[in-house]
């Protein structure tokens, strides 16, 4: 079945270092790739999304990913933590078998050290 | 463009009592979709419209759950004989034609916490 696993339910650092998020995603064709971003009691943000263009995705807030189709990744990555991205990060993909819906991951609890 | 709103924020019933939520979506966006997020997981597909048809329906959407977007703008989501097992973040998202690659926006949504 098509997928996302996100590896990491908990990930923490301390301000000032690099953030890596990884996700796997399982699928027979190269589907759209989504990060979302979920603070307590607020919505779902959109981070970034890679659609077949440029391999390395900017997103806002410092934050990038990079589409490795060879390992079937996404991880995404901070090169500075900063305390107000303490966050639920949800690795997301759609078009899964020509599917409009969006799949989620398991969401990674990020936690920021000062 | 105010995003998309979602009605109640919180909603507390007892077990067996209906219930009924509300989504405003993106005016100019075509695509409306609920998810169901339960505590510690992603959200997960419930069903979508496009404009005022129902296109996908998952089978987490059993019979006591039903949607609606009668003129193909706002949305309800209806509950009826809530159990304790729904109780969980309804979400609502909209998007725009072609959507896959444009990304959706999400509401704050509804907490339904049943007792």
């Amino acid at each position: 079945a098509q997928s996302v696993t996100q590896l990491d339910s908990h990930v923490s650092v301390s301000e000032g270092t690099p953030v890596l998020l990884r996700c796997n995603y399982s699928s027979s064709y190269s589907p759209s790739l989504f990060w979302y971003v979920q603070h307590p009691n607020k919505g779902l943000q959109l981070l970034l999304k890679y659609t077949s263009a440029a391999t390395l995705v900017k997103g806002i807030n410092g934050f990038e990913a990079e589409f490795k189709k060879s390992e079937t990744s996404f991880h995404l990555t901070k090169p500075s933590a900063h305390m107000s991205d303490a966050a639920e990060y949800f690795c997301v993909g759609s078009g899964f078998q020509g599917a409009q819906k969006l799949v989620f991951g398991q969401g990674t609890r990020l936690t920021i050290n000062p | 463009d105010t995003g998309v709103s979602q009605d109640p924020r919180h909603k507390i019933t007892k077990r067996g009592q209906n219930v009924t939520f509300r989504c405003d979506p993106i005016s100019e966006h075509n695509r409306l979709y609920w998810y169901r997020q339960t505590l510690g997981q992603g959200p997960e597909f419930l069903t979508y419209f496009q404009n005022e048809a129902q296109l996908e329906k998952s089978r987490l959407l059993s019979d006591r759950f039903s949607a609606e977007r009668p003129k193909g703008s706002f949305s309800t989501l209806e509950i009826q004989r809530t159990e304790q097992g729904d109780s969980a973040m309804y979400l609502c998202a909209s998007s725009p034609l072609p959507d896959r690659k444009k990304g959706y926006t999400f509401g704050s949504g509804t907490r339904l916490t049943v007792v």
